[in-house]
């Protein structure tokens, strides 16, 4: 089967600007979740998804952050307007069930310069 | 909230030796995991382990939820094991993580 899905790789924007990133969790997982690292950090929840619903957002650093999973598929991370101290790698994971199971993307790697 | 701790935080051996690395948590877990993060930046999910021990290969895993800490057993080790591990333990339906050990594995 397909693996989580992360894109871009990588993407470099000003200050600023406007980045989103996409996440094609593997098919038939309900649970989808994003974590980040910034640089030097550990890697911080941000949000779950039950299907297409926010299970848990408590991990949202601030209102510049939008995540969206429309239809349950796919999900989407805005970040508007992106500031330096949004650099990071930021996760997908998605699993079958609640607990464990954890299937991770290879990230995407963003710079805000 | 939960605090997790791992140790070392780096390690540096030679292929063909043998490693142990730890990972303590704060409190109980609903599930303790293991990752390697490979030099690419993938995460790679190594074992899914709330108790007990667990084997794969040259790796195996124990965590001993009592006492609230896992360890991570490298036998062998070969320069593809380099990078970073991290332990994560699952309350709440999220992942807390600890800040990894940065394994090196020289030729």
């Amino acid at each position: 089967e397909a693996g989580v899905t992360q894109f871009p790789s990588h993407s470099v924007i000003e200050k600023g600007q406007t980045v989103t990133l996409r996440c094609d969790p593997i098919s038939g997982h309900d649970n989808l979740y994003w974590y980040r690292r910034v640089m030097g950090k550990e890697i911080k929840f941000l949000l779950h998804f039950v299907k297409e619903s926010k299970q848990d957002e408590s991990g949202m650093p601030n209102n510049r952050f939008l995540a969206e999973r429309t239809g349950g598929t796919y999900s989407t991370l805005k970040v508007q307007p992106a500031e330096l101290e949004d650099s990071g790698v930021y996760f997908c994971a998605s699993s079958p069930g609640t607990y464990g199971g954890y299937t991770f993307g290879s990230g995407t790697r963003l710079t805000v310069v | 909230g939960i605090q997790v701790e791992q140790s070392p935080p780096d390690l540096i051996l030679q292929e063909g030796a043998n490693s142990t690395l730890r990972c303590n948590f704060s409190d109980s877990v609903n599930n303790l995991q293991w990752f390697h993060q490979n030099p690419w930046g993938q995460l790679i999910n190594l074992f899914y382990i709330p108790s007990g021990t667990k084997q794969n290969g040259r790796l195996s895993a124990t965590t001993v939820a009592t006492e609230r800490y896992s360890l991570l057993y490298i036998s062998s080790s070969q320069t593809t094991d380099s990078g970073v591990y991290f332990c994560a333990a699952d309350s709440n339906y999220q992942l807390i993580w600890g800040a990894g050990t940065k394994l090196i594995i020289k030729p």
